[in-house]
């Protein structure tokens, strides 16, 4: 069994939706929480990045983490045809390698 | 602008032909890392540097070769014991961790594909 598994998707939305992607990792000692946007034939952008229980937001974007059940999501709202890309979540433990999912392709249909 | 450079864009292999990949940063981080993508895949850690002239295997290391004999470069040899070379190839470096938590930042990466 994977440490990180990722809803494989692919998603499909409307634009003006929102958009629930989702990692569950089996590692308890992950503590940092990232997500990267990926454009066809270009490397992870930075988009989120977290540490511990909670949530972050970032204009359209909220980061949620939930260690307890050991559960991230990223949550897009007002989703635009721009967002359509692959979401990747990683995650790492203090000073440990960041292990990353599979990642999810999203597409946002005008 | 401080970034990652990835070249070439796109690579072509000769059977029993070694390749190697140039990674080069001017983020003036010191560690630094190279990963596999296959389609449908997550990165997968071929190898990792923390430090100029050190460097360590990741979990799919065998058929690949790195240096670190700078800190702004980390070049990767792809060589022909990789039978299976075909895939996306990204480099990316962050603060050493330990010293720093800040995740790590990617170039666009390299495909590379077998004649």
């Amino acid at each position: 069994q994977k440490e990180v598994e990722q809803d494989p998707g692919p998603l499909s939305v409307p634009e003006g939706a929102i958009v629930s992607l989702n990692c569950t990792y089996s590692n308890s000692a992950f503590q940092y929480f990232m997500w990267y946007r990926q454009y066809s034939r270009k490397g992870p952008e930075l988009l989120m990045y977290t540490y511990s229980s909670g949530n972050k937001e970032d204009g359209r974007f909220t980061a949620q983490v939930d260690k307890s059940s050991k559960y991230i999501s990223l949550f897009i709202r007002d989703s635009q045809p721009s967002d359509s890309a692959t979401y990747l979540c990683a995650m790492r433990a203090n000073a440990g390698k960041s292990t990353f999912g599979d990642g999810t392709t999203l597409t946002v249909k005008p | 602008d401080g970034g990652i450079t990835q070249s070439p864009k796109y690579l072509f292999r000769k059977e029993g032909q070694n390749v190697t990949l140039s990674c080069e940063q001017n983020l003036n981080h010191d560690a630094m890392y190279w990963y596999r993508q296959d389609p449908g895949q997550g990165l997968r850690l071929i190898y990792y540097s923390q430090i100029v002239n050190d460097f360590q295997k990741g979990d799919i290391a065998e058929g690949y070769s790195v240096s670190r004999e700078k800190k702004e470069s980390f070049p990767l040899t792809v060589t022909s014991a990789q039978k299976n070379p075909t895939a996306f190839y990204l480099c990316a470096s962050s603060p050493r961790q330990g010293n720093s938590n800040q995740p790590q930042h990617f170039g666009d990466g390299t495909r590379l594909s077998i004649l």
